[in-house]
């Protein structure tokens, strides 16, 4: 079975910094993009990143970019997410999904982690 | 920039009628368009993909059509447990834009 756990949520200052990790078990994880996708409390679906099968290519949404960092170390079925200069704004559901084989559309979604950025 | 727009943003439908959610984008993408629906609470799921083909053990009431800008998720005979939020996202290319989601209830 496929399975995506997500870890690392929890509550932060602004201008703090957090990682996020994916553990992804039942596919073979260095076939596969991986993303990062967003939910703010109430609010709709926010990609965030995604990074290529072998880490070599990642691309951002503007409202993140040069904050976060997605990355994977193949070896361990990992994907990661740093996430620094937090704001408010990133207050959200962080889910981890997989990229189908040749596309960029997630056929896989963890259950996500909550990071809550507040003073 | 390449911006979703999904319409209507919420609807109302008795069981068993027809439901249709569209979803524009503000440049072409051909048919690198998906569907996600999710349910109160869950994950979302992936319904559709390539704009109309339908992943698996998705029940067959959904169907999807659409290409360039215009793109409509039709569920043929609308169930209980249907009721859910419905995203349209385009996939060409980064940034991968999700559109602002179609609450859909059970009137």
């Amino acid at each position: 079975e496929v399975q995506l756990v997500e870890s690392g949520g929890v509550v932060v200052q602004p201008g703090g910094s957090l990682r996020l990790s994916c553990a992804a078990s039942g596919f073979t994880f260095d076939d596969y993009t991986m993303h990062w996708v967003r939910q703010a409390p109430g609010k709709g679906l926010e990609w965030v990143a995604l990074i290529n099968w072998d880490g070599s290519s990642t691309y951002y949404a503007d409202s993140v970019k040069g904050r976060f960092t997605i990355s994977r170390v193949n070896i361990k079925n990992s994907l990661y997410l740093q996430m620094n200069s937090l704001r408010t704004e990133d207050t959200a559901f962080y889910y981890c999904a997989k990229g189908s084989f040749a596309y960029y559309y997630m056929d896989v979604w963890g259950k996500g982690t909550t990071v809550t950025v507040s003073s | 920039d390449i911006q979703m727009t999904q319409s209507p943003s919420s609807l109302s439908a008795s069981v068993g009628d027809r439901v249709t959610i569209t979803c524009r984008a503000s440049q072409g993408i051909s048919n690198y368009l998906a569907w996600y629906q999710q349910k109160p609470g869950k994950v979302p799921k992936l319904l559709i993909y390539t704009a109309s083909t339908l992943q698996s053990g998705v029940p067959s009431r959904f169907s999807g059509s659409g290409s360039g800008t215009d793109f409509t998720l039709t569920i043929s005979s609308l169930q209980p447990e249907d009721v859910a939020t419905y995203y349209c996202q385009k996939y060409n290319s980064a940034p991968l834009t999700f559109g602002g989601g179609t609450k859909v209830e059970i009137k």
